[in-house]
């Protein structure tokens, strides 16, 4: 069975810290890994899409890694701000049959502290 | 370009009634998506177009679900009967692909079925 996991489910940080998220997955045949941004009341917006041959992909503040080998993503911020609170939310897809097969995380709910 | 845009915004109704939300998906994408997201479940996805015909819907839930695209502006899903546990944000995304392509969210209809 495909899965997604991420860790923390939440995170409190101070304004201008750095932190990680991660994302974990047990999903055949990979095709690729999505991290999203949802920010209370609003639809998810795409930070980063990464395929099985990209280790590292960066979208301003937003740094994303995967290592296919051993399943694992995870998601830097870099400095972070008040407007970084929100959920963050890991998409696993799979190709099977031509179709696209997603599979969601729960996602980690971060919170950014003046 | 004015994005994603989903009709309404919020729906309450009675459990029995037909439901209908709309989506107008971004002009030139190929591929329109429809997704729930509950608390308990969080994002799953229903069903999804190219070129206006449904290519999976494997994830809608019961036959009282359908959904249609009659053009490449324009999607409905209808909720017939509706029932309690039919509450939660519906999203409306499209992209110009479906594997590697970003995917553009609507904000999202939150239906409420008392």
């Amino acid at each position: 069975k495909n899965q997604v996991e991420q860790s923390p489910q939440s995170l409190i940080i101070l304004e201008g810290k750095n932190c990680t998220l991660q994302c974990n997955y047990t999903v055949s045949p990979f095709s690729n890994l999505r991290w999203y941004k949802q920010d209370t009341g609003r639809g998810p917006v795409s930070l980063t899409i990464m395929t099985f041959s990209e280790n590292t992909k960066s979208n301003g503040r937003y740094t994303a890694t995967l290592d296919a080998d051993t399943k694992q993503s995870s998601l830097h911020i870099t400095a972070s701000q008040l407007s970084d609170s929100a959920s963050y939310i890991c998409v696993v897809s799979a190709i099977t049959g031509g179709s696209y097969i997603p599979t969601f995380g729960r996602g980690t709910s971060l919170i950014v502290h003046p | 370009d004015a994005g994603v845009i989903q009709s309404p915004r919020h729906e309450v109704t009675e459990m029995g009634q037909e439901v209908t939300l709309r989506c107008k998906p971004i002009s030139g994408h190929d591929y329109l998506f429809w997704y729930r997201q509950t608390m308990m479940r969080g994002l799953e996805l229903l069903i999804y177009f190219n070129n206006n015909v449904p290519i999976d819907d494997s994830g809608m839930p019961e036959d009282r679900f359908s959904a249609k695209m009659p053009n490449a502006s324009f999607s409905t899903l209808k909720i017939q009967p509706s029932e309690p546990r039919d509450s939660a944000v519906y999203f409306c995304a499209s992209s110009l692909a479906q594997f590697v392509h970003e995917q553009f969210f609507g904000p999202g209809t939150r239906l409420t079925v008392l």
